[in-house]
């Protein structure tokens, strides 16, 4: 079975600089897929960024980025220059391929960029 | 406009009554998952189903069920409704590239029930 773990419920930052969001997961599977998704006070699920296990660069989407460390089974997204539009819960989610392909979510991380 | 729509957006009922809520798969996506989000929590798998078969369950009680319709449409109804149903329920479908998954996630349905 996948499980996700967040162990940062809550995290803030200032504006301009960077954090990073922690998140370890466990699967016995090879072929897995584990993404950030971000969700603003809006409530919507917005895709921040993924990252194909079979791939050993890390993924890049602008100011977003991962450090995938697969032997640790660790996966952290670090938001540079951050923004006030970061302000959201964070989730990490992990699925595999030859499954039902379901997401497995982490319980989230609350992150607030102050001015 | 994520291309997956969930109707209604806002659902306020009682307890004891029963309730549909719909989804409607982005164009091309034959794979629609049903979450559900209460206050605070993360997003708690419900089912998923492929083409119009249940592919897969998770906890899902049984006051709740879901289908999926030849247009690949799908309905997730509750009934017997408690006060702890009330959450935000998500639909999603998916795609294979032959690369890797995506995720296209509706904007969900606020459910309370009072």
């Amino acid at each position: 079975a996948q499980t996700v773990t967040q162990s940062q419920p809550e995290m803030s930052v200032q504006e301009a600089e960077t954090v990073t969001l922690s998140c370890t997961y466990d699967t016995s599977e090879n072929n897995y897929y584990l993404f950030w998704y971000k969700q603003p006070p809006s409530r919507q699920m917005i895709l921040v960024i993924r990252q194909e296990a079979y791939k050993q660069q890390n993924a890049t989407e602008n100011r977003f980025s991962v450090n995938f460390q697969k032997a640790a089974k660790s996966f952290s997204l670090k938001i540079s220059d951050s923004q006030l539009g970061d302000t959201a819960m964070y989730f990490c989610a992990s699925t595999y391929q030859g499954g039902s392909e379901k997401l497995v979510f982490g319980k989230g991380t609350k992150l607030t960029v102050n001015p | 406009d994520s291309g997956v729509t969930q109707t209604p957006k806002h659902l306020i009922t009682a307890t004891g009554q029963r309730v549909t809520l719909r989804c409607s798969p982005r164009s091309g996506d034959l794979s629609v998952y049903w979450y559900q989000q209460s206050l605070d929590q993360g997003l708690q798998f419900l089912i998923q189903y492929y083409n119009g078969e249940e592919r897969a369950k998770g906890n899902i009680l049984e006051r709740f069920s879901a289908q999926q319709f030849p247009d690949l449409h799908s309905e997730l109804n509750l009934s017997s409704l408690e006060l702890g149903d009330s959450a935000l329920y998500f639909c999603a479908s998916s795609v294979y590239d032959g690369l890797a998954y995506g995720y296209t996630f509706g904007s969900g349905t606020r459910l309370t029930v009072v």
